[in-house]
């Protein structure tokens, strides 16, 4: 159980234009997931939280209208990435949140690999 | 900033017990410490997560001192595919309860 997905795994684009990447919980619910990118030998680093039928969270330095996200429904959030430049290209992952044994636990997707060109 | 360290890199060979440590000294009484791994280019791993006692599940085992200023992970039988990084962190737990990835611990296993 606990599966979380993410599509595309991996898209090239064009400098300028917009990338959506849907991030999916396939067997629970998640009221709550949140968007981490990761740069080559680098940690993770959270960009925002995401909270079902509201605005997302964004972490300091992270610009909220260059990254759209959108947690329309339980399972679906996704995140845009508007006017994409090549310093955006990046490892960009998600999480759910799903609660497991009366603690929460974070499920990550598999990640979707941004090369802009 | 990461509330815990961890030693960079170690090693240990296929079959025997990976002990990974962890310090996190400024913990609070209601953090929990919750264990992930990465395997290169893929999404982060659950592994194991406590609050005070020692928990074991398939994949792991937790110990936590008595005082919970550290912990260590414990492959019991570790493979090769076991090579990864991990990552040792403490966080509330909660819905919106954030994980702060420091560097974590590059684990090699060798045949």
């Amino acid at each position: 159980g606990a599966v979380v997905s993410q599509h595309p795994s991996w898209v090239i684009c064009k400098s300028g234009t917009s990338v959506k990447i849907e991030c999916r919980s396939l067997d629970f619910q998640a009221t709550t997931m949140f968007w981490y990118r990761q740069f080559p030998k680098q940690s993770l680093m959270l960009m925002a939280t995401s909270n079902e039928g509201s605005k997302a969270t964004y972490e300091q330095g992270v610009e909220k209208d260059k990254f759209l996200i959108n947690h329309a429904s339980l399972t679906l959030s996704t995140l845009t990435v508007t006017s994409a430049h090549p310093e955006d290209s990046s490892f960009y992952i998600c999480s759910a949140s799903g609660l497991a044994g009366g603690s929460y636990e974070q499920y990550f997707g598999p990640g979707t690999r941004l090369t802009v060109t | 900033d990461a509330k815990t360290t961890q030693p960079p890199s170690m090693d240990c060979a296929e079959g025997r017990a990976a002990n990974l440590p962890c310090n996190h000294s400024t913990i609070s009484g209601n953090e929990y410490v919750y264990w992930y791994r990465q395997i290169h280019s893929q999404g982060p791993q659950y592994i194991i997560h406590g609050l005070k006692n020692n928990e074991t599940n398939e994949m792991a085992s937790l110990i936590i001192t008595e005082d919970r200023k550290s912990s260590t992970l414990i492959l019991p039988h570790a493979t090769l595919r076991d090579t990864a990084v991990y990552y040792c962190i403490v966080s509330l737990t909660g819905a919106n309860s954030k994980l702060t990835f420091g560097k974590g611990i590059t684990l090699s296993v060798r045949p």
